[in-house]
C-alpha cells in the first residue's frame, strides 16, 4: 500500500462546478499536511496548508480528518485556470521524511 | 527574488556519462532537496541537506551523489548514468521543517 494515495483522475468539471480531491495517509506519525499544484510540465508551488481545524483560502477548503487518515481539498467555482495536477502531500513528525501523493488531474472546461 | 535556481533545464546523456545539476537558493533556507518525479508517481526523495555541511541519503539515492557547497547551493551528480535515471529532477529549499517547499523549475533528463 502507497504511504499517501490519491485517485488519479482525471476529473473532467464544466467552469463554476464544485470539485472535491481526497488523499488517504498511512501512517499515523503524520504531522503537516500540504497541497500543492503543479501545472504541466512544471514545479509543484504550495497551494496550502492543511490544519486539523480545517482552513479556507478564497474558493480553496482544506479539511483534515486524523482519526480517520485523510485529507481533503474543495475547490469552489471552478475556473478554467484550476486545471492543474493536485498534489497531496504529508510530512512525518520529528525528521525530514515528506511522502508526495502521485497526484490528481484536473481538467476544467468552458 | 529568483527564489530557487536549476541548471541546466534540458539535458541528453549517454549511458555512462557524467553530469552535474546545478541548484542555488537566495532565500536564506537551511534545507535543500533533490527529488525526482517520474510518471505516475510521486516526487521520491533523492537526497537533502538539512543545514549547510551536512548531506543525507534519502528514499532513491543509488547512482547520486550531492555536494552542499554553502548554504546557497546543492548540487546533484549522477556518476555514471543509465536509462533508469530518466526523470524530471526538481531541487527545493525549505526555511522551516513544518513548511512548504519552494521548489525550482526542474531538470528533463533523457539518458539513451
Amino acid at each position: 500500500r502507497k504511504e499517501v494515495e490519491q485517485d488519479p483522475g482525471p476529473f473532467n468539471v464544466p467552469e463554476g462546478a464544485t470539485v472535491a480531491f481526497n488523499c488517504t495517509y498511512s501512517n499515523s506519525a503524520s504531522q503537516s499536511f500540504f497541497w500543492y499544484r503543479q501545472d504541466c510540465r512544471k514545479e509543484p508551488k504550495l497551494l496550502m496548508s492543511v490544519y486539523s481545524s480545517g482552513n479556507e483560502d478564497g474558493r480553496f477548503t482544506a479539511q483534515l480528518n486524523r482519526a480517520s487518515q485523510y485529507i481533503s481539498l474543495l475547490i469552489r467555482d471552478s475556473k478554467l485556470s484550476d486545471s492543474a495536477t493536485y498534489l497531496c502531500v504529508v510530512k512525518l513528525g520529528g525528521g525530514f521524511k515528506t511522502i508526495f501523493g502521485a497526484g490528481t488531474r484536473l481538467f476544467v472546461k468552458a | 527574488n529568483a527564489g530557487v535556481t536549476q541548471t541546466p533545464k534540458f539535458q541528453v546523456l549517454k549511458t555512462g556519462q557524467s553530469m552535474t545539476l546545478q541548484c542555488a537558493q537566495d532565500m536564506n533556507h537551511n534545507s535543500m532537496y533533490w527529488y525526482r518525479q517520474d510518471p505516475g508517481m510521486g516526487l521520491r526523495l533523492i537526497y537533502y541537506s538539512a543545514s549547510e555541511g551536512t548531506t543525507d541519503k534519502g528514499e532513491v539515492p543509488n547512482g547520486y551523489n550531492v555536494s552542499r557547497l554553502n548554504k546557497r547551493e546543492f548540487s546533484l551528480r549522477l556518476e555514471s548514468a543509465a536509462p533508469s535515471q530518466t526523470s524530471v529532477y526538481f531541487c527545493a529549499s525549505r526555511g522551516q521543517k513544518n513548511y512548504g517547499y519552494t521548489f525550482g523549475s526542474g531538470t528533463r533528463l533523457t539518458v539513451v
